[in-house]
Order: C-alpha cells, then structure tokens, then sequence
C-alpha cells in the first residue's frame, strides 16, 4: 500500500512568488490535512479537506489556500510569499475521524529568498 | 480548546537506560491523544494512541504510554534506549475534529 506522496520535496521561491504544493493520501482516506512545522512556531495546523471540502481550519491569514479533488489528491498554495513561510509542508491523511490514524509525507520544504 | 505541553525539549539518555519523554495535555472534553516520531528531513511516524479503550497503550518499537486523566499526562516511556531511537517525539491531541495539536517536541539524544 502506496503512503501519502508530497511534492516537490524542496522549493525555493523568491518573495513575492506563489507556490503550489500537492498531497497525495493513501488510497481509501478521504480526509488530508495540512500542517507548517518551523523551528520556532513548531507544528502548526493549517486546514483539513474531506470529500472536497474544508472541514477544518487553523489560524492562518487568507494567503494560505486549499483545495481537495474528488480522488482525495490535495493541493496547497501559498501567494505572496514571505520570509516567514520558509518551513517544512507537511500533509496527512486519514480515514476522516479523530480517533483514527494520520499518516504523514515527508514533507515539502518551502525556502523564501 | 486543546493543547500539549512537552517537559523538556531536549532529553539525553544512555543507551540501554529508561526513556522517559513527557506531555501533559489540557482538553475541555475527552481527548484522543498520540505520540509521533520524526527523524532528520522526514514525515511524521505514529509510535502509539490513547482513545480511550485502554489507559496502557503499546506502541511500535518498544514504546508504551499511560494515559492518566487525574494528572493530565500521557508519558511515554522505553524500558531500553537503542540508538536507533534519537529523533524528535512530537505529543497531539485532538477531540476527534480530525486536526491535530502538537507539542513543541522533545528532542532525544541517546549516548552509546
């Protein structure tokens, strides 16, 4: 059973840019959620997507977006980049209960310049 | 709302000794609880999770948790450390919204 893919692995983009990551879950999830991890903010939670739609949201300002199509993939973008959103991307995915395991990627790591 | 505080950020044990790593996590309601592991430049692993079936929770690798709800902990222990276990263990928990709340992490180093 194939785990949950993010790419690109790295990314390097100049302020200002917008980016776009991708998730794909494990076959069968439904639910993916997106987290930033940095070395000073930690884990953070950035949204949720079930069965298209967000779910979930943590508290991030407009410019981080989502979208979830109807195979489960989801992608992440991110406009008007800044120095601050240098970190590691990670998504998860999961049956769609709390109570259920996520399954993480390895993660995209996003550098500002 | 739901939080975890990780004691100690960085943690350095012997190899062979007991690990101990701690949380503590503060929910208004029953929380489904969880401990990861990460290693250099990965994902996030699932070592073991605590919904509420049984307060001693067995994980993968030798680690186990006890959730205690009069103390609001859920530590999680190895009787012995392998130095294959030096990485960054991340508590969560969540209410069953399906979105996570980490830990600052704990960082442990094991000495050969």
């Amino acid at each position: 059973k194939a785990g949950v893919t993010q790419t690109p692995r790295y990314l390097i983009k100049t302020r200002g840019q917008q980016v776009t990551l991708s998730c794909s879950p494990i076959s069968g999830h439904r639910s993916v959620s997106w987290y930033q991890q940095t070395p000073g903010q930690g884990l953070q939670f950035l949204f949720e997507y079930f069965s298209e739609t967000q779910r979930n949201k943590g508290n991030f300002p407009g410019r981080f977006s989502g979208r979830q199509f109807s195979n489960s993939r989801s992608e992440m973008n991110v406009s008007t980049l800044e120095l601050g959103d240098s970190a590691l991307y990670l998504c998860a995915s999961s049956q769609g209960t709390g109570e259920t395991e996520a399954f993480f990627g390895q993660g995209t790591r996003l550098t500002v310049v | 709302a739901q939080s975890v505080t990780q004691l100690g950020s960085h943690v350095s044990v012997s190899e062979g000794a007991l690990v101990l790593l701690r949380c503590n996590y503060s929910s208004s309601v029953p929380p489904y609880l969880f401990w990861y592991v990460q290693y250099p430049n990965q994902g996030l692993q699932l070592l073991l999770k605590y919904t509420s079936a049984a307060t001693l929770v067995k994980g993968i690798n030798g680690f186990e948790a006890e959730f205690k709800k009069s103390e609001t902990s859920f530590h999680l222990t190895k009787p012995s450390a392998h130095m294959s276990d030096a990485a960054e263990y991340f508590c969560a928990v969540t209410t069953g919204a399906n979105n996570l709340f980490f830990g600052t992490g704990t960082r442990l180093t094991v000495i050969p």
